[in-house]
């Protein structure tokens, strides 16, 4: 089945420095990718997206570029700031058998201190 | 404001007490689903609705049963809530299965 694997947290940075957070997927066909952010106490909300290979999703000063040959769908952000500590989830839709919206990873932790 | 609620934010309850957590969505969203978030796990699916009256089985529906009478509701059941069943619960809607979830604000479950 499909499957999202992202790096394990937590991810300790000081402000402005540069951001990666590994996402790889196994997947039959060609899912679409997404990064959602979870703030503290709150739902998740979607970052960015990615539909299709070499597509680059970006919002917020955040990118991710879709791999097909590595199966990954990494984010960057080249300055990070405090307001940016949430918890990070890869996802991918299964597009067209329609059961499952969403397989997420397990998330990463991102600490940004001033 | 296009939003997706839930009701209870915070439920404290014991093993077998029957329970519903409400979610509302008013978007005229198809699509909506209900998740289980917990440490190093990330989110997994109990159940999802392609539309009305038409509800199935996610990865982890064991304990759980909902219900989709009309198309902006889509509450979650307990009927016998066990200490397994203590999570971060969340539902969402989208316009389609493959589409932009939007996700309500998540439901603290404790089952003592």
């Amino acid at each position: 089945g499909d499957s999202v694997t992202q790096m394990e947290g937590p991810v300790t940075l000081s402000e402005e420095a540069f951001l990666t957070i590994n996402c790889t997927y196994t997947a039959t066909g060609y899912p679409s990718l997404f990064w959602y952010v979870q703030y503290p106490g709150e739902g998740l909300q979607l970052l960015l997206k990615a539909t299709k290979a070499d597509d680059k999703g970006s919002n917020k000063g955040f990118e991710a570029t879709y791999r097909k040959e590595t199966t990954s769908f990494h984010l960057e952000k080249g300055s990070v700031q405090v307001s940016d500590s949430a918890v990070y989830f890869c996802a991918l839709s299964d597009n067209g058998t329609g059961r499952r919206a969403l397989t997420f990873g397990s998330g990463t932790r991102l600490q940004v201190q001033p | 404001e296009a939003q997706v609620t839930q009701n209870p934010r915070y439920l404290i309850t014991v093993t077998g007490k029957k329970l519903t957590v409400t979610c509302s969505q008013n978007m005229n969203h198809e699509y909506m689903s209900w998740y289980r978030q917990d440490p190093g796990l990330g989110l997994r699916q109990i159940y999802y609705s392609m539309n009305v009256e038409v509800t199935d089985k996610g990865d982890v529906p064991e304990g759980y049963k909902v219900s989709r009478k009309e198309k902006r509701n889509f509450p979650l059941i307990l009927e016998s809530p066990s200490p397994n069943q203590t999570s971060l619960y969340f539902c969402a809607s989208s316009f389609a299965s493959g589409s932009e979830q939007y996700f309500g604000p998540g439901t603290r479950l404790t089952v003592t």
